[in-house]
């Protein structure tokens, strides 16, 4: 069964503290994998997609690694207004995705 | 530019009233989509749009729920006899060529 697994369910860092996101799937022929931002109260905001294992993209105190099994969403240096749901999407059709669950990152002052 | 838009933003509806959720996409954006989205739990696929053509409306919950996109541009999710497990909130988003899809700010409904 195709999945989206996303860890932790929750993370809490102080200000400055780098840390990492997981999603991790187990979908037959990706053809994409998405990371949005959700802010409470509001729709999920694109960061990045990645296509292939061995990509990597970048913005800000963000970057975005891809596997053939997971993706990891790495945080440096995180600052309080990085405090938000972190979604990975897995593209496993032309346009249909499956999502995770979210990783709630709250960064502390 | 503008984003995606939807309306209303918050709605309450007692149980088996029917309400209508409003999608205004990006403009030329060829793809929309509905999706649900339970608390703590990333959004869940309604229904997909290419220009006016329902291409796959495999994820409504039921017959209860009818999708239209009648000009290729505004959509509008229709729920009839709402009952108390549809409350979520309501996502629409939009893409110009299946890549990233843009979200709106969704539409919290409430069944009381």
């Amino acid at each position: 069964e195709d999945q989206v697994t996303q860890s932790p369910e929750a993370l809490r860092l102080q200000e400055g503290e780098s840390s990492s996101l997981n999603c991790s799937y187990t979908v037959s022929g990706l053809r994409g994998l998405f990371w949005y931002r959700q802010d409470p109260g509001k729709g999920p905001e694109f960061l990045f997609t990645l296509y292939s294992a061995g990509e990597e993209k970048e913005k800000e105190r963000l970057k975005a690694t891809l596997t053939k099994k997971e993706s990891f969403l790495h945080i440096t240096a995180p600052k309080p207004e990085d405090s938000a749901t972190y979604l990975c999407a897995v593209k496993f059709s032309n346009y249909q995705l499956i999502w995770g669950a979210g990783t709630k990152l709250i960064i502390k002052p | 530019g503008a984003g995606v838009s939807q309306s209303p933003r918050y709605k309450v509806a007692k149980r088996g009233q029917d309400v209508a959720l409003r999608c205004d996409p990006i403009s030329g954006h060829v793809s929309l989509f509905w999706y649900q989205q339970a608390l703590g739990q990333g959004p869940e696929f309604l229904t997909y749009f290419q220009n006016e053509a329902q291409l796959d409306k495999s994820g409504l919950p039921s017959d209860r729920f009818f999708a239209e996109r009648p000009e290729g541009s505004v959509s509008t999710l229709k729920i009839q006899r709402t009952q108390q497990e549809d409350s979520a909130v309501y996502l629409c988003a939009s893409s110009l060529d299946l890549g990233e899809q843009y979200f709106g700010p969704g539409t919290r409904l409430t069944v009381t």
